[in-house]
Parts: structure tokens; sequence; C-alpha cells
């Protein structure tokens, strides 16, 4: 069964709204979840990652403010996008490493943004 | 930065192989692993070579080649199931993901 459980897994909002998507580790602690992006018929962009207890690390060309990512406890990692515009709408996606092989890096099954 | 390089797409029949190449540049690197993702679904593990050679699992195998900067999935016995997109990603200090290839698998 599914080890990290995403949500929504889609929305839709109006353009200048922010929207929130939550990230849980199932059954394991994750002291560190990733947070991706992929536009249709694309790859996955790493957008940040996101550390418990502390301020996430965003790659070069992703607005922090934008993309605000909280990681409160082991098990939840939120994302919220701010003030969400049309140019957003893409399928987010968050992982999230269980042990210390990439084996055991596991995937949400993504939220589909769609911005009218 | 890194750079990753597979085919856009491959069309197959069942029963048919299937090999998807992957040629990288990086200025570092673990390893590279392979993912399968079905149309709006979760990129899923396939496999990870850190070392050079081949690693059979099943019906699928992976190559690395760490001198050309190479690897490859390959797909046998191909199933209408298998249809869906394989991405190749390279690990350093964080992964990163090829494009994609599409595989269809035609009856």
């Amino acid at each position: 069964g599914a080890v990290v459980s995403q949500h929504p897994s889609w929305v839709i909002c109006k353009s200048g709204t922010s929207v929130k998507i939550e990230c849980r580790s199932l059954d394991f602690q994750a002291t560190t979840m990733f947070w991706y992006r992929q536009f249709p018929k694309q790859s996955l962009m790493l957008m940040a990652t996101s550390n418990e207890g502390s301020k996430a690390t965003y790659e070069q060309g992703v607005e922090k403010d934008k993309f605000l990512i909280n990681h409160a406890s082991l098990t939840l990692s939120t994302l919220t996008v701010t003030s969400a515009h049309p140019e957003d709408s893409s399928f987010y996606i968050c992982s999230a490493r269980k042990g210390a092989s990439l084996e055991s890096l596991h995937f949400g099954n993504g939220t589909r943004l769609t911005v009218t | 930065g890194q750079s990753l390089e597979q085919p856009s797409e491959v069309t197959a029949v069942e029963g048919a192989i299937v090999q998807i190449n992957c040629t990288y540049q990086t200025s570092g690197f673990y390893g590279l692993s392979w993912y399968q993702q079905h149309d709006g679904g979760a990129p899923t593990f396939l496999s990870y070579n850190a070392l050079d050679g081949l690693e059979e699992t099943g019906r699928f195998s992976s190559f690395l080649s760490r001198s050309d900067s190479y690897g490859y999935l390959l797909l046998q016995e191909l199933q209408m199931k298998d249809s869906a997109s394989y991405f190749c990603a390279v690990l350093d200090y964080k992964l990163s993901f090829g494009a994609g290839t599409t595989v269809t698998v035609r009856a």
C-alpha cells in the first residue's frame, strides 16, 4: 500500500487565491521530504527540500515567497501556492525517504492543480 | 548542473524487447536510477545502478557505464501494462530526472 499520502489529489482554484497541498508519511518518520513539479509530458523538477524543524531549501529559480513550505512534524510537510496564477497549473508531487537506500524513496500520488 | 537525455517515445508490440538509453552530464554522481510513471500517477522505483554493469530484476534490467556516462533500461517480454513513461534519474546531492520516454505497447 501507499507509504506517502498526498492531499488533495486535484484542486481547481481561482487566480489570486492560495492553495495548500499536504504530504504525509504514513508509517514512518521523514525528516526530509521533497517537492516536485511536473508539467504535461515533461520531467519532474525538484522545487525544494523540506526539512523538519527548519527552513526549506529551494532550488534555483523557485520563488520561496510564492511556494511556502512548512514541515512542522516528522510525518507532515505542506506546500502552499500563494496568489496562484494560471501558469502555476501543474502536477505537484512530494516524496519522502523511508530508509537510507534510493529504493526507499517513495512518491505521493500527486496533486493536479488547475488555476482558472 | 545536470543534464540527461533519453528518447521521447518508443512503440513496440507485446512480447517485444525495448531498450531505453540515457546519457547524462553531471557535476557529481552517485548512481543512475529508473522510474516508471503511469499517466497521472506517482513515479515508482524500478532500479538503481551505482556501479558499472547490468542489474536484472525480473523482466526489467538496467545497465550503467560510468566511464561513458551512459545507461539503459531494458524491458523484456513487453506487456500492455508496461505502457507508461520511464524516467532515468541521476543521484548526486539530489535526484535529477530526465524528460522521460513514453513507451506504448501495442497488441
